[in-house]
């Protein structure tokens, strides 16, 4: 069975520090795909990146970027010089390319707050 | 630019009414779902719809139905609503049933039953 776990329950910083937000998948697939959202305090969800099972590369977008690692089974993602914007809870998500191809697994979460 | 839009965006049900959340892509998506947020947790997948015509149980299905009344529209029922079924409740939508692809949120529907 598919699991994430996004040990983070709470992150908090100052505005201009990095963060780093966990995220530790299980997957018995060697085909998947990881995604990170977004979900600002308005509440709705806001895709950021897909990275599939075939591609280590990490990924830089601006202030994002993020760390895949299938040796650990990790994807993790760095925000640099935070910003209160930047408030949200994050989600990780897993999804299979195999029996449970088309359904995603949602870790719990990660608030993160950016304080001024 | 719609989207994903659902409604109602709030609703008050007393134990034991009946209601049904709708939900509507733009987006010519071919797979679409439910799911349900609970404080400090992530989604969980109530239902889903691979394509049209086609409905299948997720993870905590118990206690609902759905309907894909079209390519477009996807309802989620609660037939006899409890207080453990409070929660956001959110629809999205993919273009093709493929885990390659990210998935389109609507806004969420605020549930509460008393």
């Amino acid at each position: 069975a598919q699991k994430v776990t996004q040990a983070q329950t709470e992150i908090s910083v100052v505005e201009k520090e990095d963060v780093t937000l966990d995220c530790v998948y299980e997957t018995r697939d060697t085909t998947y795909y990881l995604f990170w959202y977004k979900q600002p305090p308005s509440g709705e969800l806001v895709f950021l990146i897909r990275r599939n099972s075939f591609d280590e590369q990490n990924e830089i977008s601006g202030r994002y970027s993020w760390n895949f690692q299938k040796s650990t089974s990790s994807f993790n993602f760095t925000i640099t010089a935070s910003q209160v914007v930047d408030s949200a809870v994050y989600f990780c998500a897993l999804s299979e390319a195999g029996t449970n191809a088309g359904k995603s697994t949602f870790g719990d979460g990660t608030t993160l707050t950016v304080k001024p | 630019n719609a989207g994903v839009t659902q409604t109602p965006k709030f609703q008050v049900l007393k134990t034991g009414q009946s209601m049904t959340l709708q939900c509507a892509q733009d987006m010519n998506h071919n797979s679409m779902y439910w799911y349900r947020q609970d404080p400090g947790m992530g989604l969980r997948l109530i239902y889903y719809s691979a394509s049209e015509g086609t409905t299948d149980k997720g993870e905590v299905p118990n206690g609902y139905n759905v309907s894909r009344l079209n390519k477009r529209e996807f309802s989620l029922r609660l037939e006899s609503a409890a207080p453990s079924q409070t929660s956001v409740y959110f629809c999205a939508s993919r273009g093709i049933f493929s885990s390659n692809q990210p998935q389109h949120f609507g806004d969420g529907t605020r549930l509460s039953i008393l």
